[in-house]
């Protein structure tokens, strides 16, 4: 079975730009996750995605958004990016029982110039 | 809120040597606690989970407790190898059917030959 893929890789944009991340989670899989992680703050939670419902969401600013699809595939977009911004992005997904266990794609790395 | 704190690295073993990195948490309910390992250039993988007080979860030859009481969930291995050098992060999840994990800060681990 295929595991969680992400795309881009790798992304460099300018301040102001926004950006979109696409996040496919493994097949059957329902809930997708979203996480940054940068040296200073490592990881941090951005929001989770259940049958195209946002089901929680972390402590990240409105320029920071999501969505997800009726296939579960899910994309991030941050917008009028920042310096801070740079990171790596996760996505994981999970069945979205209680088993709470999530599968993590490689990233998609952001550096914003 | 939710945190967790491991202990700082990085840490550097001899192949064979014992391991163990520290993880401690604060919590709001009653946390599953997990150990994710992020290898050089790639995402997060589950290393192992336990869901209530006193379970033990392993997974290649490491171990570790939940210990309600110290609210601790340290990392072990009897005798690491040169393929165990990554990064580990101890995370929790509080909140039946939740998928927002909290991690700590992580600790590099390298170990030489």
């Amino acid at each position: 079975k295929a595991g969680v893929t992400q795309t881009p890789r790798y992304l460099i944009k300018t301040r102001g730009q926004q950006v979109t991340l696409s996040c496919s989670p493994i097949s059957g899989h329902r809930s997708v996750s979203w996480y940054q992680q940068t040296p200073g703050q490592g990881l941090q939670f951005l929001f989770e995605y259940f049958s195209e419902t946002q089901r929680n969401k972390g402590n990240f600013p409105g320029r920071f958004s999501g969505r997800q699809f009726s296939n579960s595939r899910s994309e991030m977009n941050v917008s009028t990016l920042e310096l801070g911004d740079s990171a790596l992005y996760l996505c994981a997904s999970s069945l979205g029982d209680n088993s709470q266990t999530q599968y993590f794609g490689p990233g998609t790395r952001l550096l914003v110039l | 809120g939710n945190s967790v704190t491991q202990m700082e690295g990085p840490v550097t073993l001899s192949e064979e040597a014992f391991l163990t990195i520290n993880c401690t948490y604060t919590a709001t309910g009653y946390p599953s606690l997990f150990w994710y390992v992020q290898y050089p250039g790639e995402g997060l993988q589950l290393l192992l989970k336990a869901t209530k007080a006193d379970d033990k979860g392993s997974n290649k030859g490491f171990e570790a407790t939940y210990r309600k009481e110290t609210t601790s969930f340290h990392l072990e291995k009897g005798s690491v190898q040169v393929s165990d050098s990554a990064v580990y992060f101890c995370a929790l999840i509080t909140g039946a059917g939740s998928y927002q994990l909290t991690f700590g800060k992580g600790t590099k681990l390298s170990v030489i030959p």
